[in-house]
């Protein structure tokens, strides 16, 4: 079965400072990975995506994320936040091998202080 | 291109009636997929359609709800008898092929009263 757990619910930074967001992920085959921003009133954007290539994935609008094997982790950075940032991320398992569906963590809010 | 289309953006029923929602995927893409999002959750997958066809409606509850992607026209989510828990934002995407890579639309943000 593949779920996801996003650890923090709301995460606050200070515009200009790194941004960390953390997702582990539980999946019985070789997982597809991605991050998706919803802003506020607004459909779902693709910021990045792990299918099985280069660990070390990089998205739009400067954010990347590690897929960690060892740690089952896929956690979302940038380096320097900007206010246009907020908003509220969804880390996202699907299983390439099972049902045509994906699985959607809780979400992380972000907002970005002046 | 214009991307997946839903429409409408708000609709707003009264307990009993009927919901219609339209998702029309992007251009050349077969494969329609519904997700319901509650207040303060993620998205929870509903169902899978290709044309004319459903593939995987694990996530559809038993009752009141339907789905029909037909050969002419958009995929239809139909909820009858809305209740108060019905109302979310139901978002649609679309693919070329299975497990390729999903386009969302901007969802359909139901209220029921």
């Amino acid at each position: 079965a593949q779920s996801v757990t996003q650890l923090d619910s709301h995460v606050s930074v200070s515009e200009g400072t790194p941004v960390l967001l953390r997702c582990n992920y539980s999946s019985s085959y070789s997982p597809s990975l991605f991050w998706y921003v919803q802003h506020p009133n607004k459909g779902l954007q693709l910021l990045l995506k792990y299918t099985s290539a280069a660990t070390l994935v990089k998205g739009i609008n400067g954010f990347e994320a590690e897929f960690k094997k060892s740690e089952t982790s896929f956690h979302l950075t940038k380096p320097s936040a900007h206010m246009s940032d907020a908003a509220e991320y969804f880390c996202v398992v699907s299983d390439l091998t099972g049902a045509n569906n994906l699985f959607f963590g809780t979400g992380t809010r972000l907002t970005v202080i002046p | 291109n214009a991307g997946v289309m839903q429409n409408p953006r708000h609709l707003v029923r009264r307990r009993g009636q009927e919901a219609r929602l339209r998702c029309s995927p992007m251009k050349g893409h077969s494969h329609v997929y519904w997700y319901r999002q509650l207040p303060e959750e993620g998205l929870k997958f509903m169902v899978y359609l290709q044309k004319e066809n459903i593939i995987d409606e694990s996530g559809m509850p038993k009752e009141r709800f339907s789905a029909e992607f037909p050969k002419e026209g958009p995929s239809i989510l139909r909820i009858q008898q809305v209740v108060r828990g019905d109302s979310a934002a139901y978002f649609c995407a679309s693919s070329p092929e299975s497990n390729y890579g999903y386009t969302f639309g901007s969802g359909t943000r139901l209220t029921v009263v």
